[in-house]
């Protein structure tokens, strides 16, 4: 089992440019999470999908999109980046073990935008 | 106010101190605590957790929660290098399909 895998694991933007951040997860979890890891700001929530089909916003949803292409894979869109969206972004899914629904994170996506 | 706080540390400790770590809330309506442990360069893992008051003992890591003061603990004993990582509370107000709320993290080295 992998897990939860991500990719890219960096990626250096430009402002204005766009990219797709990969999740996968081969647990047979429904739900999925992404968040965002900043200095002394914790791990924020930026939108999760309880379900195939579904997706919520988050804490900070501004500036991203997502996509539940199918119950494995979740991807995380920047559409027009810019130098604050510089963070670590973090896959997670959850499933119940031992009576939590618990989250298990991916490696992470370092990201900076110049 | 954020709604979880956690003081970031860091935090240096000899090897074999024992460690605590402290989280205060300030929504009563939390019911499941959780302390997760992220590695350098790594996602976070979960650790341990604790459904609403008391304590829950795991090895050399004990869990506290005390509802009435919103203020919950992790204590590691008989600390080793191995322990050096960033410790995130987390809680949420269900124990399914729950969004969780993260403290900062506290920043922990053990030395030799």
């Amino acid at each position: 089992n992998a897990g939860v895998t991500q990719t890219p694991k960096f990626q250096v933007l430009k402002t204005g440019q766009s990219m797709t951040l990969q999740c996968a997860q081969d647990m047979n979890h429904n739900s999925m999470y992404w968040y965002r890891q900043d200095p002394g700001m914790g791990l924020r929530l930026i939108y999760y999908s309880a379900s195939e089909g579904t997706t919520d916003k988050g804490e900070v949803p501004n500036g991203y999109n997502v996509s539940r292409l199918n119950k494995r894979e979740f991807s995380l869109r920047l559409e027009s980046a810019a130098p604050s969206q510089t963070s670590v972004y973090f896959c997670a899914s959850s499933g119940l073990a031992g009576g939590l629904d618990t989250q298990y994170f991916g490696p992470g996506t370092r990201l900076t935008v110049l | 106010q954020k709604e979880v706080e956690q003081d970031p540390g860091p935090l240096s400790v000899p090897e074999g101190a024992i460690v605590s770590l402290n989280c205060t809330y300030s929504n009563s309506a939390f019911q499941y605590f959780m302390w997760y442990r992220q590695y350098s360069r790594k996602g976070p893992e979960l650790l341990m957790y604790t459904y609403s008051s008391g304590n829950k003992e795991d090895g050399r890591f004990t869990a506290q929660v005390d509802k009435s003061s919103k203020y919950i603990s992790l204590f590691i004993r008989d600390s080793q290098p191995s322990d050096s990582a960033t410790y995130l509370c987390a809680m949420s107000f269900t124990g399914g399909g729950n969004k969780l709320t993260f403290g900062t993290g506290t920043q922990l080295k053990v030395e030799l």
